[in-house]
Parts: C-alpha cells; structure tokens; sequence
C-alpha cells in the first residue's frame, strides 16, 4: 500500500533560517504528491503540489521537487518567517487513468516553530 | 477550489449517543471523502461518500460504525454512532473537484469531544 514518512517535530528554527522538512513516499506506480499546511486554528490547506518526475511545486516562497529516484518530496524555504509556524503534511495519492483519485495519504505531520 | 461548508463546527457528545455531521460544497464535485484527525495526529481517511450508492470504507473502519449518505454531488452526511471517548476527533470532509490532479480540498472540520 501507499505510505509517507516525514519528519517529525517540532521543528524550532530562527526567522529567516534556511527550512527542509524531508518526506519520503512508498507507492505503486506514479503518485501525486502534495504539502499542506495548518495553520493554529485554522483549516488544512494545499501549499503546493507536483504531478510527475522532476516536477517542481512551489508557492509562499516554499518550494518542493518531485524526486522519482530517491522516492522524495522534501519542503524548503530560504528564508522563514514567524508566520510560517504551523503544521506541514506530506501527502500522496494515485491517479485512476479514467480520472479521479483514490483519497491522500498523508504524513504524521511535522510542527514547525519560528521564533523571531 | 470549492468552498466546504461543516456542521457542526464542534460538540460535546455523551457516550453512547450517536452524532450527523453534515457536509455542504458550493459545487458539484467528483470525489468527496472522510477523514479522522485525532488530537495531536495525522489524517486518516475513513471512508470515499458515494454518489447514489454505498460508501467505500478503508480498513478499521465499519459501516455500523460510520454509516455515510451522499445523495447528491454537492451534499455527503457521515455519523458516528455509540460514540465512545476514543471517537473524540476532527472529523474532515474533503472533496475533488472536476478535473483536478489529485488535490483535495478541506473543510474546517468539526471537533467531536466524547464525555
């Protein structure tokens, strides 16, 4: 079956500290794969996605790459701000050839804290 | 996107009692599921809410105990019946829009506390 592995938190790092949240997947065939993000009292929301080998997702300045070969997908940002303190899900799912898609499996989640 | 809509928002529940969380999307949508969030851990998908037909449930999880309605494609109900203290959770509806690559879309949840 599909699974995640993350790692896992908390995470503490200073504002404007480099970010890498690794996360690896066991799938079969191609997976999509996905990062949320919940924020404290908030809903999970999709940060950024990619669809195939070599693909890179990115948005909020955070970016990941699809790494076929090392079955990865880990998160990086530059530099973080305060505000980037919150919960990151890793995430995959497979594609049916005819559309749709089974639901996500997701990571255990990783807590990342970010002191000013 | 799709904007999903929860309710309740949160309960307090006795034990034994049974709850209907509705789920509301202000689209027609092509997949719609279940998730569980227990306090302080990840997703786990219950079960996919089938349009017109039964719910496909994932291992662990039992019709009985989770018995799910989707009679259209914007609207999906789940229940917890004889809800016990370990049912205390987050419940997530997530849906699948037309065409979409995989992603889904969250709703807020609704926060289950079993007394």
């Amino acid at each position: 079956g599909n699974s995640v592995t993350q790692m896992e938190g908390p995470v503490t790092l200073s504002e404007e500290a480099f970010l890498t949240i690794n996360c690896t997947y066991t799938a079969t065939g191609y997976p999509s794969l996905f990062w949320y993000v919940q924020y404290p009292g908030e809903g999970l929301q999709l940060l950024l996605k990619a669809t195939k080998a070599d693909d890179k997702g990115s948005n909020k300045g955070f970016e990941a790459t699809y790494r076929k070969e090392t079955t990865s997908f880990h998160l990086e940002k530059g530099s973080v701000q305060v505000s980037d303190s919150a919960v990151y899900f890793c995430a995959l799912t497979a594609l049916y050839s005819g559309g749709g898609a089974d639901g996500l499996t997701f990571g255990k989640g990783t807590h990342l804290i970010i002191q000013p | 996107s799709a904007v999903i809509s929860q309710k309740p928002s949160r309960d307090i529940c006795q034990r034994g009692t049974s709850l209907t969380i509705q789920c509301q999307v202000d689209s027609q949508v092509t997949m719609m599921f279940w998730y569980r969030q227990q306090p302080g851990q990840s997703l786990t998908l219950i079960a996919t809410a089938n349009q017109g037909s039964e719910a496909t449930y994932e291992s662990g999880f039992v019709i009985d105990k989770f018995p799910i309605s989707r009679p259209n494609l914007t609207f999906s109900t789940l229940t917890v019946s004889n809800m016990s203290p370990e049912d205390s959770s987050i419940y997530l509806c997530s849906v699948g829009v037309w065409g979409h690559t995989g992603e889904l879309f969250f709703g807020e949840g609704s926060r289950l506390t079993v007394l």
